[in-house]
């Protein structure tokens, strides 16, 4: 069985600049989270959907951040514009009951 | 104060010992523990969960939790060198779902 997947592995892109990184649950999940670690952080919450719809989202920085998850499959997390302090490693979990999550290998973000 | 504290080591440990490693939480509401193993560059990997006060084994690993002490630990058995690496306490309330996490503590297993 595949896990979570999620691509691109690793991006750098400038200042200003948008992102879209993508997420592939397990298949049969219908929690999916986002999480992020910056540099010498310990690991945050971004957000959490349940199926297609946002449970939680308090976690997201600001309005630079837009997570989707249209038809409940994969997601996507767009940061437009991007800002330095936007440099981090996001995780992509899925879970089937909310409870294990199962992380992604993560995309490493490097704004410049 | 963080809400979730562990000590970020390196916690040196010889090969074969046990390997305590340990975690204290400020949120009386948190009802479920859990510890993930991450290598370096690598995703965090499930190791256990743990919910009611007491001991949980796993193989080698046993999870323990104190929740009058706000503490929970992981003990690693006959620790071996592929245990190297930064472990997560990571826990969760009931009323939503996300994960609050600690900072993880590395361990180093010496041959």
């Amino acid at each position: 069985e595949a896990g979570v997947t999620q691509f691109p592995s690793h991006s750098v892109i400038e200042k200003g600049q948008t992102v879209t990184l993508r997420c592939d649950p397990i298949s049969g999940h219908d929690n999916l989270y986002w999480y992020r670690r910056v540099m010498g952080k310990e690991i945050k919450f971004l957000l959490h959907f349940v199926k297609e719809s946002k449970q939680d989202e308090s976690g997201m920085p600001n309005n630079r951040f837009l997570a989707e998850r249209t038809g409940g499959t994969y997601s996507t997390l767009k940061v437009q514009p991007a800002e330095l302090e936007d440099s981090g490693v996001y995780f992509c979990a899925s879970s089937p009951s909310g409870y294990e999550a199962f992380f992604g290998q993560g995309t490493r973000l490097t704004v410049v | 104060q963080k809400e979730v504290e562990q000590n970020s080591g390196p916690l040196s440990v010889p090969e074969g010992a046990i390997a305590s490693l340990n975690c204290t939480y400020s949120d009386r509401g948190s009802q479920s523990f859990f510890w993930y193993r991450q290598y370096s560059g690598k995703s965090p990997e499930l190791i256990m969960f743990i919910y009611s006060n007491g001991d949980k084994e796993d193989g080698r690993f046993t999870a323990q939790l104190n929740k009058a002490s706000q503490y929970v630990s992981l003990l690693i058995r006959d620790s071996q060198p592929s245990d190297s690496a930064t472990y997560l306490c990571a826990v969760k309330t009931d009323s939503n779902y996300q994960l609050i996490w600690g900072a993880g503590t590395k361990l180093i297993i010496k041959p």
